[in-house]
């Protein structure tokens, strides 16, 4: 059984659409986050979530847009994709009060 | 400066030696230390986990945090062709619901 699971693995499409990408976790935790691994492998936070509520959400443009319809859900939803959206975008989760975070096995998004 | 830095390397090493990873940072506040495992196209793994300073013992892995000059390591003994992998320390200020600080990552490559 895979923890944090991510849909889809693979996504290539063309500059402009509006593309989602859909995380699960069965752990039961209570945060779950986004990061976005660049082609330098750098990986930064994007958004949190803490039981279905917006707690963090770090400088990123408005076309991305989190959802969370339950504590194990949480989608991103990308609207007007750009050539710098390309990389890799990371689901993970964690219990409430602690730093222990568990990844899914990213979504590698190609725009052209 | 970055909050974290990571020497990127490549590093590449005989089946069998003595590895150390090094991650330096600049925020003070940085109270708990992570290591995680990257292979290519996975998601990140959690390794280690420490808090505070001093050293942490898993297996061949060791991670130690010197606060005091900001630095934090990962040794791993009797190293293998299996710990091929990019290696990121990660970092945050307090526990839980606070996204955690990535360095670059180290590609680290186990020649048998």
């Amino acid at each position: 059984d895979t923890a944090v699971s991510q849909t889809p693995k693979y996504l290539v499409t063309q500059m402009g659409n509006d593309k989602s990408i859909k995380c699960e976790q069965n752990l039961g935790h209570d945060t779950m986050y986004w990061y976005k691994q660049d082609s330098k492998k750098f990986l930064k936070i994007m958004f949190s979530y803490n039981n279905k509520e917006l707690i963090i959400n770090e400088t990123v443009p408005n076309r991305f847009s989190p959802k969370s319809p339950d504590k194990a859900h949480l989608n991103l939803h990308i609207n007007s994709l750009e050539l710098g959206d390309s990389a890799v975008y990371f689901c993970a989760s964690s219990r409430q009060g602690t730093d222990i975070q568990y990844f899914g096995a990213g979504t590698r998004l190609s725009v052209l | 400066q970055k909050e974290v830095e990571q020497d990127p390397g490549p590093l590449s090493v005989p089946e069998g030696a003595i590895v150390s990873l090094n991650c330096t940072y600049s925020n003070s506040a940085f109270q708990y230390f992570m290591w995680y495992r990257q292979y290519s196209r996975k998601g990140p793994e959690l390794l280690m986990y420490t808090y505070s300073s001093g050293n942490k013992e898993d297996g061949r892995f060791t991670a130690q945090v010197d606060k005091s000059s900001k630095y934090i390591s990962l040794f791993i003994r009797d190293s293998q062709p299996s710990d091929s992998a990019t290696y990121l320390c990660a970092m945050a200020p307090s526990s839980g619901n606070t996204p955690l600080v990535f360095g670059k990552g180290t590609r680290l490559s186990v020649i048998a």
